[in-house]
């Protein structure tokens, strides 16, 4: 099937702002979502978006949605040394399809 | 929020064995379970959907016979892979849902394998 497109590696500051970008596939996917993978456990779902809105904030983190460019993208504000993690983007076609995940690194 | 856990965390096995990997959804009921295996650097790939009480359906490539899958119960789900080999070393996630399509799925912890 097709791939959901992420950029592989991401390094900020802390206390910047991180912005992790994804192009997804299925045009029909109610939902899009992001997981945060920290080194060696599983995922940990981070917030979603309903397909019908533009935008989503849930404290630091803004989700933005493009559906005509099919492209989704998550915004940390004040990212933290704790914020280390690798990200994924999945759309929901019955299973979740994932990006290959954006390695996010944050330094002092 | 709902729970899923996954048993053993770690396995190291010798080639040729075959591993069990459970499953659970510890406060709630999943219509389906699904398991995942994640490649160094490379995202997750869907392996199978199983449903409680019926056959898992595979995905294209992920052998069946290898990766046996049983959904007894609505709240346990078992991968076991047969004969293991050196490439079957992964990290095997499973994630469990609670009615259809769109619901959010829960993700387990995972459990690394790994073959000698």
């Amino acid at each position: 099937g097709e791939d959901v497109e992420q950029s592989l590696f991401l390094s900020v500051r802390e206390g910047d702002s991180s912005v992790i970008n994804c192009t997804y596939t299925d045009s029909s996917s109610t939902y899009l979502y992001w997981y945060k993978q920290e080194p060696g456990a599983g995922l940990q779902l981070l917030t979603y978006i309903f397909s019908n809105m533009d935008m989503k904030q849930d404290q630091r983190l803004t989700v933005l949605l493009n559906k005509k460019d099919k492209h989704l993208s998550l915004r940390i504000a004040d990212t933290q040394t704790g914020d280390s993690a690798i990200y994924f983007c999945a759309e929901n076609t019955g299973a979740l399809n994932f990006g290959k995940g954006t390695s996010l690194l944050v330094t002092p | 929020g709902a729970v899923v856990s996954q048993h053993p965390s770690r396995v190291i096995c010798k080639s040729g064995t075959s591993v069990k990997i459970e499953c659970r959804s510890l406060d709630f009921q999943a219509t389906t379970m699904f398991w995942y295996r994640q490649f160094p650097k490379k995202s997750l790939m869907l392996m199978a959907t199983s449903n409680e009480g019926s056959k898992a359906t595979y995905e294209q490539g992920v052998e069946k016979d290898k990766f046996l899958i049983n959904h007894a119960s609505l709240t346990l789900s078992t991968l076991t892979v047969t004969s293991a080999h050196p490439e079957d070393s992964s990290f095997y996630i499973c994630s469990a849902r609670v009615g259809q399509g769109n619901a959010e799925q829960f993700f387990g912890p995972g459990t690394r394998l790994t073959v000698l």
